[in-house]
């Protein structure tokens, strides 16, 4: 049971290039959202799904792009990488309803040089 | 402004001991309230939670306290072990919000 994967593991921007990090679950959860983690900033929501086609903003959500075309995808895309944007980035899924018991990927290193 | 706090760092306890991990929320608008466990290279994992309608959850080693009139809440581990050791997150949540807060984590170290 794969539950959510995420690729790349790492990854080495220069500013300005951009890319796509996939996050694909096979859970057949209706939510998906991207966090950034920081040091001593926590996770902070970036973006969120609640079912294909339906996407929001989440706190820290300027930079990046989100689309969900079918319910298992959710890739965050990077138009123009800032050194800002180095973090470690984790997409989560979960089942809709009250449950907000979130299952994470095992996240993404990204660092913009 | 953070609406969930985790003002101690890091915490260090002996094996066999009490851990206890404070967490405190500026929103009386929350009534949901998670723990999440997270190992090195690894995505953090869900380790229990509780709604606003309890002030207690157990589960096994691990218990959940909530004292809601003073936005509140504490994680007992005990006995504590070696493989406790990692970053834990406290999240809170709105009910009908699809939005989870998450606390800045506190690396608890579980000594043999």
């Amino acid at each position: 049971n794969a539950g959510v994967t995420q690729t790349p593991k790492f990854q080495v921007l220069k500013t300005g290039q951009s890319m796509t990090l996939q996050c694909a679950q096979d859970m057949n959860h209706e939510y998906m959202s991207w966090y950034r983690q920081d040091p001593g900033m926590g996770l902070r929501l970036i973006h969120y799904s609640v079912g294909a086609g339906i996407t929001d903003q989440g706190e820290v959500p300027n930079g990046y792009n989100v689309s969900r075309s079918t319910t298992e995808d959710f890739p965050l895309r990077l138009l123009s990488a800032a050194p800002s944007q180095t973090s470690v980035y984790f997409c989560a899924s979960k089942d809709q309803g009250w449950s907000e018991k979130l299952f994470f990927g095992s996240g993404t290193q990204l660092s913009v040089l | 402004d953070q609406q969930v706090k985790q003002n101690s760092p890091s915490l260090s306890v002996q094996e066999g001991r009490i851990s206890i991990l404070n967490c405190d929320y500026t929103n009386s608008m929350f009534d949901y309230f998670l723990w999440y466990k997270k190992y090195p290279a690894e995505g953090p994992t869900f380790l229990i939670s509780i709604s606003s309608i309890k002030d207690k959850n157990e589960d096994g080693r691990f218990t959940v306290f909530l004292n809601k009139s003073a936005k509140h809440l504490s994680l007992h581990i005990v006995p504590s072990q070696p493989g406790d050791s990692a970053v834990y997150f406290c999240a809170a949540s709105q009910g009908g919000s699809e939005k989870l807060v998450f606390g800045k984590g506190m690396k608890l170290t579980v000594n043999p």
